[in-house]
């Protein structure tokens, strides 16, 4: 059976603080790993990985993979208030586009 | 901008009613899925298609059953609501193919009293 597993599931920071979301998983057939940003609302799509050591990055955002240790990390500098949400991490290891979802990070950021 | 829509976003439904969720994509995909969210369980998949009239089941389909009749349409089903049910419900539409990237509805929040 396929797992992600998320860590922490929740952190508090203050404003400019930088953090770092950890997602470890099991997957059989690894094909992909996702992160997204899930405010009130529809999760909305950050990263999608493939290759081990390859950084993605947007903005303040970056975000890494260790196909070998079977890990990803997710990274926020800077961080501000809108950056409080849950951060999801999903891995792709079947056909059909399916995606195996960790329990997500509750991010909240203090002005 | 790929849209999924879903029926509602609240609903309030009493114990034992049929219950009925509607999701539509307006991207041509030829996934859709079924999620319900938790606190601290994530995103755990109900069901999926992968064309019309297809589906699979997810990890936790006991108490679900879905309809695929249109490619654009995913309807999920609770055929008798429980309270255990209550919970938000999302969406997603993907295509086929080597990206993985879901596209994720507005969520519904179904209470079950």
């Amino acid at each position: 059976e396929d797992k992600v597993v998320q860590s922490p599931l929740s952190l508090v920071v203050h404003e400019g603080d930088t953090v770092t979301l950890n997602c470890s998983y099991e997957v059989t057939n690894f094909r992909s790993l996702l992160w997204y940003k899930q405010e009130k609302k529809a999760p909305t799509f950050l990263f999608m990985l493939t290759s081990s050591g390859i950084e993605k990055k947007s903005g303040r955002l970056s975000s890494i993979l260790d196909k070998k240790e079977l890990f990803s990390i997710l990274n926020i500098t800077a961080t501000q208030t809108g950056d409080s949400a849950i951060y999801l991490c999903a891995v792709g290891g079947t056909s059909y586009g399916k995606l195996t979802f960790g329990q997500g990070t509750i991010l909240t950021v203090h002005p | 901008d790929v849209k999924v829509t879903q029926s509602s976003r609240y609903l309030v439904k009493r114990t034992g009613e049929k219950v009925f969720l509607e999701c539509v994509q307006d991207m041509d995909h030829e996934n859709m899925f079924w999620y319900r969210q938790d606190p601290g369980l994530g995103l755990r998949l109900i069901y999926f298609s992968y064309d019309v009239k297809m589906k699979e089941k997810g990890d936790i389909p006991e108490g679900y059953s879905v309809s695929r009749e249109k490619k654009e349409r995913f309807s999920l089903i609770l055929e008798s609501a429980s309270t255990n049910q209550t919970s938000m419900y999302l969406c997603a539409s993907s295509f086929s193919g080597p990206s993985y990237e879901q596209y994720f509805g507005p969520g519904t929040r179904l209470t079950v009293t």
